[in-house]
């Protein structure tokens, strides 16, 4: 199996521009997870999904924050308008147990100027 | 809101000895969970313990033990007998038990160094 698939790997974009991030967890995988991580915050749940379906989203910072998981092979996580205190590495984890076991994704690192 | 406080950026240990990595946290709520999770190179993020508030016995797995303080609001993790294999990021975790958000909040995590 590939693992957990992010795209982009690297973002850097203008302040006020909108970003999306792509993840593809590993197949057969019922759980996926969406995580910031910053040297001022740590790591941070944002939301997760189970069956596609979100369940807790209380971990998104704001409005401009928004995810979807249109199929099992697929979740996307948008910033629209991004802003520069958005910038962190963003993971992408998927689990067939839900908490017990995670599978982490490279990361996107996102630079927001 | 509750915090997660891990004090200790690093900890080394030469294999086969004990480490205890620490944890803070900080809530008003009586009823929940705390967790201590392990990442390594590999970037999985494994489950190591879980202790429930309401139990007053220590969580204990294998070589890996908790010493929970609830009063203090203390949550260490011991690992005793280190292994190569125990090198990896270890975060420690708090989650409500009482309703509401199922996300977890993190510490920014420990990094292990683990000498042969």
């Amino acid at each position: 199996d590939a693992g957990v698939i992010q795209s982009p790997r690297h973002e850097v974009t203008e302040m006020g521009q909108e970003v999306t991030l792509r993840c593809k967890p590993i197949s057969g995988h019922d759980y996926l997870f969406w995580y910031r991580q910053t040297m001022m915050r740590g790591l941070e749940l944002l939301i997760y999904f189970n069956n596609n379906v979100p369940i807790d989203d209380s971990g998104m910072p704001e409005d401009r924050f928004s995810a979807k998981m249109p199929n099992a092979s697929f979740s996307t996580l948008k910033i629209q308008p991004s802003e520069p205190r958005d910038s962190a590495v963003y993971f992408c984890a998927s689990s067939y147990v839900g908490w017990e076991t995670q599978y982490f994704g490279p990361g996107t690192r996102l630079l927001v100027l | 809101a509750q915090t997660v406080t891990q004090s200790q950026p690093e900890m080394s240990v030469q294999e086969a000895e004990t480490v205890t990595l620490s944890c803070t946290y900080d809530t008003s709520e009586s009823d929940y969970y705390l967790f201590w999770y392990k990442q390594p190179p590999s970037r999985q993020m494994i489950l190591v313990i879980r202790q429930e508030a309401y139990k007053q016995q220590n969580a204990t797995e294998n070589r890996f033990s908790v010493n929970f303080q609830k009063a203090a609001k203390s949550f260490s993790l011991k690992i005793s007998d280190s292994q190569l294999g125990d090198a990896a990021m270890y975060f420690c975790a708090y989650r409500s038990a009482s309703g509401g958000s199922y996300i977890p909040t993190f510490g920014r995590g420990t990094s292990l160094i683990v000498h042969p």
